[in-house]
């Protein structure tokens, strides 16, 4: 079965400072999508970084960065430089290619400190 | 304009109401999907529409009824509710179902069921 695990329900960091979300996955497939949304009060969920399972390059956007290890299904967020906007729920996502389906975690609340 | 476009923002309904929720998106999507966000729990899939034929209906049960009449467009129509059914309802859409590589959520509908 195919799952994903975020351990950490909530997270809280300093402005300025770098904080990392864990996400774990289980999956069998070796073509698949990993993603990070991020949910915000306003609700919308707002994709963050993406990567594919080929690639072994980790995935950055920015400040935001991933740390993809394959081998250990370990797909975590850096946020660096953290902003009071970056305050809000993310969700780690797999999808495998060929179908539609996402399969998402149960999320991590990040606060940000002034 | 936002890509994916849901109202009401909130809603509350007596189990005996009838009511519905209305989904636009101006991507040109080919594919439009249904989630349930409850809390602590991991998003579910309700129902997949590709060019307005549906999908998937995961088990949903029929108190709850999409419509897609158009690939712009799509509802889920609700009635005779239960309490459990309180949750935040995210409308997404993605390219297309086949060549799936992430899905555009809009600010779902805040649903309360008294």
């Amino acid at each position: 079965a195919q799952t994903v695990t975020q351990s950490q329900p909530e997270m809280s960091v300093q402005e300025a400072e770098t904080v990392t979300l864990s996400c774990t996955y289980d999956t069998s497939e070796s073509d698949y999508y990993l993603f990070w949304y991020k949910q915000p009060p306003s609700r919308q969920m707002i994709l963050v970084i993406r990567q594919e399972a080929y690639k072994q390059q980790n995935a950055t956007e920015n400040r935001f960065s991933v740390n993809f290890q394959k081998a250990a299904k370990s797909f975590s967020l850096k946020i660096s430089d953290s902003q009071l906007g970056d305050a809000a729920m993310y969700f780690c996502a797999y999808s495998y290619s060929g179908t539609y389906k996402y399969i998402f975690g149960t999320g991590t609340r990040l606060k940000v400190l002034a | 304009e936002t890509g994916v476009t849901q109202t009401p923002r909130h809603l509350v309904m007596g189990m005996t109401n009838k009511k519905s929720l209305k989904c636009e998106q101006h991507l040109g999507h080919n594919a439009m999907y249904w989630y349930k966000q409850s809390a602590k729990k991991p998003l579910e899939l309700m129902f997949v529409y590709s060019l307005e034929e549906r999908v998937e209906n995961n088990s949903v049960p029929s108190r709850f009824s999409p419509e897609c009449p158009n690939s712009s467009h799509l509802f889920l129509h609700l009635h005779t509710l239960q309490p459990e059914d309180s949750a935040l309802y995210l409308c997404a859409s993605s390219q297309s179902v086949q060549s799936f590589t992430e899905a555009f959520f809009g600010q779902g509908t805040r649903l309360t069921v008294v």
